[in-house]
């Protein structure tokens, strides 16, 4: 059971380029999140979908876009790096979130790292 | 606004017991989340609360006040395994979102 996959594990950019960030999970999750993570920071929520079709945003969307065509993928695409986007990637993904406490947990993949020059 | 209050790093001896605090204020509360994250790795989920009280699993304890907006991670017999930040997290009601702390770097010194 592979749980989620992120891929490419690191990638660097020059500015100004674009790129694409694929999750997918196999545990039949509804919802997908994309979080960054910068020292002193913290995780913070980039976008998010609670469905095959949706996307929402989160705390920090300027410059992501996303697409959720399959529930099991969650795309987090980057239009014109800039080197404000140098970050971890995390992607996570549960049960719907009404469907009981344990329901509820996130289970994250291994992070992409990604550097824009 | 939201805000998730952790301190940055703590140091504890082997087979000693920590607590690591956590304190919040957000807009909604539906369950605290405590997360282990080893130093390059995903963050791995170890623990729930979403009613005041104790939950014990193992060598890992959780305390939840919502009435304090407080909880604390507790960690018994450590070991050097147990390096690594531990990520607190708020589940904010109505919302799908979750609000995470900036995390508490542990070291365990043999």
């Amino acid at each position: 059971n592979a749980g989620v996959t992120q891929t490419p594990k690191f990638r660097v950019l020059k500015t100004g380029q674009s790129m694409t960030l694929l999750c997918a999970q196999d545990m039949n999750h509804e919802y997908m999140y994309w979080y960054r993570q910068d020292p002193g920071m913290g995780l913070r929520l980039i976008h998010y979908s609670v469905g095959e079709g949706t996307t929402a945003k989160g705390e920090v969307p300027d410059g992501y876009n996303v697409s959720r065509l399959k529930k099991q993928n969650f795309l987090l695409g980057l239009e014109s790096a800039a080197p404000s986007q140098t970050s971890v990637y995390f992607c996570a993904s549960s049960y719907s979130t009404v469907a009981g406490p344990d329901k509820n947990i996130q289970y994250f993949g291994a992070g992409t790292r990604l550097s824009v020059l | 606004g939201q805000n998730i209050d952790q301190p940055t790093e703590m140091t504890a001896t082997e087979g000693a017991i920590v607590q690591i605090n956590c304190t919040y204020q957000t807009s909604g509360f539906n369950g605290l989340f405590w997360y282990q994250q080893h130093a390059g790795e995903a963050p791995t989920f170890l623990s729930y609360n979403v009613l005041d009280g104790l939950e014990e699993k193992g060598r890992f304890s959780s305390f939840l006040s919502r009435s304090k907006g407080y909880s604390y991670l507790l960690l018994k017999e450590l070991q050097m395994k147990d390096s690594a930040s531990y990520l607190c997290a708020v589940r904010i009601s109505g919302t799908y979102k979750y609000i995470f702390g900036t995390g508490t770097r542990l070291k365990v010194l043999a």
